[in-house]
This record gives structure tokens, C-alpha cells and sequence, in this order.
């Protein structure tokens, strides 16, 4: 399996301000049609996971342009340009190239 | 609209055995493969594997494979899991998801699975 690892695990945050969490996986992401099968989700306490970004860096319906998903190959990111109170919860990010799929770790978001 | 509906939260005993299940509604059930997620108490997620209506042709994690069985039933547009001996370790909550070539988009409400003796 492509192993996943995310950093921080922990991110305190202060409404308002930017943050961003680091995904790296072991094997390159990158198929040969162009496509980077990798995606971010958000899960909050007591709902399904939310889909935030698929295929590296394209922001699923609904989900607002304050989050962005970037980073080629190996490293990626998720950024979010400025915080709100309602983006806490665990962030994780998936990758979806080979057979079998793997998240990473997980990321607690939460205010300081 | 689509719905994907799980069935409700179960108690069960080490050995016993398990099905629960995930009902899709407002679409196709054929056209869309449905995925599993587990999480367990206080953990991360964990990706189980996925199945394609149509055919039931399953992939599945390493992690999971021979001890639980993915399937489905185009008849009645519902995808199942499926254990015959159920562990302690199988306490989690379960999820079931609408995919979109390799994409979520819809997802069940999540099945609380319990296992004690």
C-alpha cells in the first residue's frame, strides 16, 4: 500500500488568519493520463466525511474558495486562506491511484 | 434526490455474525461504485474497499480482506458488509459512499458497530 503521512497532526488555529496541512506519500501520485489521485476530505464529530478536493487540486461542489488543494507528485498541501469557526475538525488526505486506497493520519483543526 | 440510507446501530457478541447494510435512492444503483470507510473509536479513517453494482466485482484493502466480505444487490439497490465471526477490534463506525470515478460525492450517515461480550 502507498503509505500517507500528514503534519502537523495537531493545528491549533485563530479565526481569520491562514493555515495549511502537508500530505506526503511514499510513490508519486501522478498517472500516466496527467491525473494526481489525490484528495482531501474534512470529518467533523457525528457526520459523514466531507470531500473538499479531488485529483490534487479541483474543489468539490459547494466547498468554499477559501480551501486549496496544491503540491505535485510526492508533497502536497491544503490550504485554507483565512480560518473560520464552522472549518474545525480532522483533516485527511486520500490517495486513490493504486488498487488499494490509503489515507493519511488525519489533521485536528481547532481554535485557539 | 440522492440518498445513500445505512442501516441502524448494532450490538453484537465476539463470534456472532453481521450484515449491515447501505441503500442507495434517487439514482442508478448500477452506475456508481459504492465505497466502505471505517472508523474505530477515537481513530483516523481507514479506507475498506469498494464494490461496482452492477457486477459485485469488489477491491479491498489488505487490511481487510478474509474477514470481511463486501457485496450487493442490484435488485434492491443495496450494498452490504458482511462478517462471520466478529472481533472486538470490529467496533468502528461504518461508511458508505457514492463514487464518481475515484471521487465521493454522496455518503451514508455511518453505521455504529459495537462488539462486546
Amino acid at each position: 500500500d502507498i503509505v500517507m503521512t500528514q503534519s502537523p497532526l495537531s493545528l491549533p488555529v485563530t479565526p481569520g488568519e491562514p493555515a495549511s496541512i502537508s500530505c506526503r506519500s511514499n510513490q508519486s501520485l501522478l498517472h500516466r493520463n496527467g491525473y494526481t489521485y489525490l484528495d482531501w476530505y474534512l470529518h467533523k464529530p457525528g457526520q459523514p466525511p466531507q470531500l473538499l478536493i479531488y485529483l490534487r487540486s479541483n474543489r468539490a461542489s459547494g466547498v468554499p474558495d477559501r480551501f486549496s488543494g496544491s503540491g505535485s507528485g510526492t508533497d502536497f498541501t491544503l490550504k485554507i486562506s483565512r480560518v473560520e469557526a464552522e472549518d474545525v475538525g480532522v483533516y485527511y488526505c486520500m490517495q486513490t491511484l493504486q488498487t488499494s486506497w490509503t489515507f493519511g493520519q488525519g489533521t485536528k483543526v481547532e481554535i485557539k | 434526490e440522492v440518498q445513500l440510507v445505512q442501516s441502524g446501530a448494532e450490538v453484537k457478541k465476539p463470534g456472532e455474525s453481521l450484515r449491515i447494510s447501505c441503500k442507495g435512492s434517487g439514482y442508478s444503483f448500477t452506475s456508481y461504485w459504492i465505497s466502505w470507510v471505517r472508523q474505530m473509536p477515537g481513530k483516523g479513517l481507514e479506507w475498506m474497499g469498494k464494490i461496482d453494482p452492477s457486477d459485485s466485482y469488489t477491491t479491498s484493502s489488505p487490511s481487510f480482506q478474509g474477514h470481511v466480505t463486501i457485496s450487493a444487490d442490484k435488485s434492491i439497490s443495496t450494498a452490504y458488509l458482511q462478517w462471520s465471526s466478529l472481533k472486538a477490534s470490529d467496533t468502528a463506525i461504518y461508511y458508505c459512499a457514492r463514487l464518481v470515478g475515484t471521487t465521493t460525492d454522496y455518503w451514508g450517515q455511518g453505521t455504529l458497530v459495537t462488539v462486546s461480550s
